[in-house]
């Protein structure tokens, strides 16, 4: 079973949509936790970290739930721009980061 | 600022050769990562460099692979005997301190072995 693992994608969604991805992590010692997204042949790039308390960042929410080794990233209003994939992340002690392998998200006109 | 750099951008070489993958992180970032990432999978952790010492090598596939930082600023990540699945793309990230604050990826060198 792989450390981080997300939902299979991809994701066809029209724009204007409301998509959720959700992320799972087996390692209950993890200590932050985030969500990254990385364009077609790009490297990744923060997009948001996740809280316990939740977060929401304009049209992005993020939620943790540590009980449930759960992660979830919700996006609102999705545009064309939002394509991507979108990568769960983990980080335990020592600074390495651990990634699932990705959801790919495309927004449709 | 300038962000990470790598060079190259892309290394085509033959199953057998040496390569090195060089690193240029961000500009007093004391913490480098190396990771692997192959197509259709998110990248896998490699080695980290806090200043000139590798803190932790654990993702280091075999001992074809080694890393250094000589000056606490730039690596090279080398790669000796290529075989065909060591293809992938090798992302380098830099952070102002260990484990505490965002990784900045670099763009990252594709490497392909025939």
């Amino acid at each position: 079973r792989k450390e981080v693992e997300q939902d299979p994608g991809p994701f066809n969604v029209p724009e204007g949509a409301t998509v959720a991805f959700n992320c799972t992590y087996s390692n209950s010692a993890s200590q932050s936790f985030f969500w990254y997204r990385q364009d077609c042949r790009k490297e990744p790039k923060l997009l948001m970290s996740v809280y316990s308390s939740g977060n929401e960042d304009g049209r992005f929410t993020a939620q943790l739930n540590r009980a449930s080794q759960y992660i979830s990233l919700l996006i609102r209003d999705s545009k064309l721009s939002d394509s991507a994939t979108y990568l769960c992340v983990v980080n335990n002690q020592g600074g390495k980061l651990i990634f699932g392998q990705g959801t790919e998200l495309s927004v449709k006109p | 600022g300038a962000g990470v750099s790598q060079t190259p951008s892309n290394k085509v070489t033959e199953k057998g050769k040496y390569v090195e993958l060089r690193c240029d992180p961000i500009s007093g970032h004391t913490a480098l990562y190396w990771y692997r990432q192959s197509l259709g999978q998110g990248p896998e952790f490699l080695i980290y460099f806090q200043g000139t010492g590798a803190a932790d090598d654990s993702g280091l596939p075999n001992d074809r692979f080694f890393a250094v930082r000589p000056e606490g600023s730039v690596s090279t990540l080398k790669i000796q005997r290529t075989e065909r699945g060591d293809s992938a793309v090798y992302l380098c990230a830099s952070s102002s301190l260990k484990g505490a604050d965002t990784q900045y990826f670099g763009p990252g060198t594709r490497l392909t072995v025939l």
